[in-house]
Order: C-alpha cells, then sequence, then structure tokens
C-alpha cells in the first residue's frame, strides 16, 4: 500500500511569492493534518482537516491556508513567503478513531530567498 | 511557551548500551505521548505510544516510562544498534477530537559501533 505522497519533493521560491503544497493521504485515511518542521527542531502543526472541514489550526499566520478536497487530499497554500517559511512541510494522515495514529509523508522542502 | 521539554538535544551511546531520552510536559490535558524516529531525508515515523493511565509499555527494545504526577516520560531503548541512529521526537496531544501533535525539539542519538 501506498503512504502518504506529497509533492513537490524540493521546490525555492522568492520573497513575496506564492506556494501550494500538495498531499495525497493513505487510503482509507480521512484524516490530514499539516506540520512545518524548520531544520534543527521539531514539526509544529499547521492544520488538520477531517471530512473537508478545518478540526483544528495551530500558532500560525493568516499567510497560511489550507483545503481538503472529496478525494480527502489536501493543499497547503502559504502567501507572501518570509525568508523564515523555508522548512520542510510535512503531511500526515490518519484513520479516525482508536488512536489516530498518524502517519507522515517524507515532506517538501521549501526554500525562501 | 514550549509545552513539551525534551533532553538531551544530543546523546552518544555505545552499541548494546541502554540510551534514555526524556521529556517532561506541563499541560495536564494532554492525553496521548507518541515518540516518534526520523531519519534524515524522511518524515517521522511512530515507534511507540502511551496514554496516562499506563506507567510503562515495552515494544521489543523500546519501553516508554510514564510519570503522570511528575508530569515526565522517557524513552529506553535496549541493546542499541548502530541502525538506531536517529533523531527522536517526544510528542503529546490534548484530549477531544484535533490530532494536533506537540513535538519536543529532538534529541539526535548516535550509536557507536
Amino acid at each position: 500500500d501506498a503512504g502518504v505522497t506529497q509533492s513537490p519533493t524540493h521546490l525555492i521560491k522568492t520573497r513575496g511569492q506564492h506556494v501550494t503544497l500538495r498531499c495525497s493521504p493513505i487510503s482509507g485515511h480521512k484524516s490530514v493534518s499539516w506540520y512545518q518542521q524548520v531544520l534543527g527542531q521539531g514539526p509544529q502543526f499547521i492544520f488538520q482537516y477531517y471530512e473537508k472541514e478545518e478540526r483544528g489550526r495551530g500558532n500560525f499566520p493568516d499567510r497560511f491556508s489550507a483545503r481538503q478536497f472529496p478525494n480527502y487530499s489536501s493543499e497547503l497554500n502559504v502567501n507572501a513567503l518570509l525568508l523564515g517559511d523555508s522548512a520542510l512541510y510535512l503531511c500526515a494522515s490518519s484513520y479516525p478513531g482508536g488512536t489516530r495514529e498518524l502517519f507522515f509523508g517524507e515532506g517538501s522542502r521549501l526554500t525562501v530567498l | 511557551q514550549q509545552q513539551v521539554k525534551q533532553s538531551p538535544q544530543s546523546l552518544i551511546v555505545q552499541k548494546g548500551g541502554i540510551s534514555i531520552i526524556n521529556c517532561a510536559y506541563e499541560n495536564t490535558a494532554f492525553d496521548y505521548f507518541p515518540w516518534y524516529q526520523q531519519f534524515p531525508g524522511k518524515g517521522p515515523a511512530l515507534l511507540i505510544a502511551i496514554r496516562p493511565d499506563v506507567s510503562e509499555k515495552k515494544e521489543g527494545r523500546f519501553t516508554i516510562s510514564f510519570n503522570k504526577s511528575a508530569k515526565q516520560f522517557s524513552l529506553h531503548i535496549m541493546d542499541s544498534q548502530p541502525g538506531d541512529s536517529a533523531t527522536y521526537f517526544c510528542a503529546a496531544r490534548y484530549g477531544g477530537g484535533a490530532d494536533g501533535l506537540t513535538f519536543g525539539k529532538g534529541t539526535h542519538l548516535i550509536i557507536q559501533p
């Protein structure tokens, strides 16, 4: 079975630009979460979506937005990029119920110049 | 405000030794405490997790010890192997519907052969 897939794997943007990152969850998983991992730090929670509705939001500015589609895939959008947005963006999916264990993808490495 | 504090930042252990990583949390509303392992260029992978109604959980060479009154939990890796060399993150999640995890800053573990 395919795990969580993310695209693109690497990208370079300049300050002020916009970026869209994509995530496909594991088949059967209905919840998708996004995390930002700055080099040398632990992941930080950005959003969680379940059944196309936002279920949780971390402490990130309104420049960050996300959505979930009917097939449970998800997009993370970041507007007006800053140098500090350079990070590994991780998507995780989970199956509702039980421990709701998170399965992470390998991430999208964003560099803002 | 760092809600999950992890130590040490880095750790070197001889092959066959015991690796111990500690975490402390502040919010008693947390009800799920996982440990993740991350290799370079990969997303975090769940290693083992515990709930606060259990004081210890063991899976193979990995054990979580949980002290609810002290608000501390630790990961023990027995018979540490070079393949265990990775970055380890503790995390915590609030009870309720949202899946957002709060991660520690990570421990870079090196197992010397």
